[in-house]
């Protein structure tokens, strides 16, 4: 079967770096997203990673290495605001967007 | 307006009644789709419509029944549920489905209650 998996919580402090992780087992790969989900509100698109290394936007980093099956969503600067859920999703051979459960990230100050 | 906006943001139901969710998108988008979304699971995706075709149905039960009368608004008819179908209903919208790179466009969900 298909899966993907990451942590269910995490907390960080603010100001500091957390790292989020995304590891997948999918028939094919056509890219991986990070989404960002406030409580009560709309997933918001952050990041689309389709070849291997590191994509970079402003706080926010997104690395992928498409042999481990891995990815992780790197938040620097940790700002209150960056409480949210974090969801990864793949895209596989068949275009249909494989979703994990979610990262809750709590930024104590 | 801009974006993607679902009506109701909230929905009591009891098992015998008959509602529907409404959302339209505002971005050019080809492509719509239902997810279901519980806590601590992944989204589930339930419908997907391409240029107002439906391309995709999930094995969804028949209490639920989309309908897309033309590429910004999609609609989802709820009849006989169950209170295991209590969920966040999302709404969301691509430029094109079955590509790679075209990220997902969400509506803020309808939170339901099947009572």
């Amino acid at each position: 079967g298909q899966n993907i998996d990451q942590p269910t919580e995490m907390t960080a402090t603010e100001g500091a770096i957390v790292q989020i992780n995304c590891t997948y087992q999918t028939s094919g790969f056509n890219g991986l997203f990070w989404y960002q989900q406030h409580a009560g509100e709309a997933p918001t698109f952050l990041s689309y990673n389709v070849l291997d290394g590191l994509e970079e936007k402003g706080r926010f980093s997104s690395f992928l290495s498409r042999s481990k099956g891995y990815s992780y969503l790197l938040l620097k600067e940790l700002q209150m605001k960056d409480s949210a859920s974090y969801l990864c999703a793949v895209t596989d051979s068949n275009y249909q967007l494989i979703w994990g459960a979610g990262t809750k990230l709590i930024i104590k100050p | 307006e801009t974006g993607v906006t679902q009506t109701p943001r909230h929905l009591v139901m009891g098992m015998t009644n008959k509602k529907s969710l409404k959302c339209e998108q505002h971005l050019g988008h080809n492509a719509m789709y239902w997810y279901k979304q519980s806590a601590k699971k992944p989204l589930e995706l339930m419908f997907v419509y391409s240029l107002e075709e439906r391309v995709e149905n999930n094995s969804v039960p028949s209490r639920f029944s989309p309908e897309c009368p033309n590429s910004s608004h999609l609609f989802l008819h709820l009849h006989t549920l169950q209170p295991e179908d209590s969920a966040l209903y999302l709404c969301a919208s691509s430029q094109a489905s079955g590509t790679g790179g075209s990220p997902l466009h969400f509506g803020n969900g309808t939170r339901l209650t099947v009572t």
